[in-house]
């Protein structure tokens, strides 16, 4: 199986920070990463798919980057909505497995 | 709109089997494959299978091969996940969701409310 890891698991931001969650793949995985937020509660929300496109309807301070093994989940400038916990997942083979999270919260 | 509507929580003793329902409505059915993804209390997500919905065809996690069995109703538009054998460690809040195919790298854009299975004694 491919194992995803983020970092780091948990930040402290403030409103108007830039943030930036790095997702790794244990082999390389081209583009097949998508990125989730996941309030308390609440079923995952797609933001980002295929490493770098925007989900439509997603607010662009969120952005993504990366291929083969590293990528990167960036927001421009948090907002207080976007106080949740993040995932990536890869797809590139079965299982489609996600990273372990990384709780962002208000410092 | 699209919606997935997940059927209600359930308590199950273990050695039990369980079956949550994800009725779809707002799409196409065959447009999309249904993925199945958990998350156990505290915990990340865990992605156990899916299937497509055009001709039912599932894809599990090798985790959970043999216990776990996808299918699909086109005539209710409906997908159904059952889960045999269930342990204390099952305990979960299931998810089904929509699989976008290789166009929108396999992601899920819309879930369902999720279903709590409690396994306990």
């Amino acid at each position: 199986d491919i194992q995803m890891t983020q970092s780091p698991s948990s930040l402290s931001a403030s409103v108007g920070d830039r943030v930036t969650i790095t997702c790794r793949a244990s082999q390389s995985i081209s583009t097949y990463l998508n990125w989730y937020q996941q309030k308390p509660g609440k079923a995952p929300n797609l933001l980002i798919y295929a490493a770098s496109t925007l989900q439509s309807g997603v607010p662009s301070r969120f952005s993504g980057s990366g291929s083969g093994t590293d990528f990167t989940l960036s927001i421009s400038s948090l907002q207080p909505e976007d106080f949740a916990t993040y995932f990536c997942q890869q797809t590139y083979s079965p299982p489609r497995t996600f990273g372990q999270g990384t709780k962002v919260d208000i410092k | 709109q699209v919606q997935l509507l997940q059927s209600g929580a359930e308590v199950k003793k273990p050695g039990a089997s369980v079956r949550v329902s994800c009725k779809a409505s707002g799409y196409s059915f065959t447009s999309y494959g249904i993925a199945w993804v958990r998350q156990a209390p505290g915990q990340g997500l865990e992605w156990m299978g899916w299937i497509t919905a055009y001709n039912a065809n599932p894809n599990y996690a090798q985790k959970f091969q043999g216990r776990l069995t996808m299918t699909t109703d086109t005539s209710t538009t409906t997908a159904y996940m059952d889960l045999t054998s269930l342990r204390s460690d099952d305990t979960a809040v299931y998810y089904c969701a929509t699989d976008h195919g290789y166009s929108y790298a396999y992601s899920s854009v819309y879930w369902g409310q999720g279903t709590l299975v409690s396994v306990s004694s």
